[in-house]
């Protein structure tokens, strides 16, 4: 069963902790993504890696951390220094050089 | 930086009739556009895209259209579901990165 897992789905925490979600793919796909969506609102780019053991930031990784040592997995740390981490964290994932992503199902991330 | 945007952010549509949403791009070097639904607590799932080179495209009960000279977007969605009900994005892409807009929220009436 091919696809893109994302766990936990609901992750709580306090602040100032560090957490890290995590984001699997079978699909074969080089291309992995991360985004962040708030309420009402369109999905924000955080990280993206194109290729394993490199990684781009995206609109807004001030906060966050990833690393992309296999292929099939691409880990997204939320650190104590992201002012407003409450958010739902989607994953995707593609084919190099194709526009089509193929998204996880999310996790929602809440820190009180 | 240039940004995506839906005309609506709301749309109520009785079971059995066509839906329209739209979507106002900005930036013209934009080369392919792609629509999502989002199901409440999930992930987005495509639907269908268009490269910038093209004006129309069908799908499985859904067109998407694209105007150029008016940086228009629409999806058309034909004798509208129940399980049509969702939140749409559209997204545009450059150097394969995608820019979401807000969304519009599609509400099916029985």
């Amino acid at each position: 069963d091919g696809g893109i897992t994302q766990s936990p789905k609901y992750l709580f925490r306090k602040e100032g902790q560090n957490v890290t979600l995590s984001c699997e793919q079978n699909l074969n796909h080089d291309a992995m993504y991360w985004y962040r969506q708030d309420p009402g609102q369109g999905l924000r780019l955080i990280y993206y890696s194109q290729i394993v053991n490199d990684f781009q930031k995206g609109d807004i990784a001030e906060g966050y951390s990833v690393s992309r040592e296999k292929k099939e997995s691409f880990p997204l740390t939320v650190t104590s220094a992201q002012k407003n981490p409450t958010a739902f964290y989607l994953c995707a994932s593609s084919w190099t050089g194709n526009n089509e992503q193929y998204f996880g199902p999310g996790t929602r991330l809440t820190v009180t | 930086g240039e940004s995506v945007g839906l005309h609506l952010p709301t749309l109520s549509v009785q079971e059995g009739d066509n839906s329209i949403i739209n979507c106002a791009y900005s930036n013209s070097a934009s080369d392919y556009f792609i629509w999502y639904k989002q199901e409440s607590g999930k992930g987005p799932q495509f639907i269908i895209d268009i490269r910038s080179n093209m004006d129309k495209r069908q799908g499985q009960r859904v067109t998407v259209l694209l105007n150029k000279t008016v940086k228009h977007l629409s999806l058309q969605i034909a004798a509208t579901q129940p399980g049509d009900s969702a939140v749409y994005f559209c997204a545009e892409s450059n150097d394969y990165k995608l820019s979401f807009g807000a969304g519009t929220t599609v509400t099916v009436r029985a």
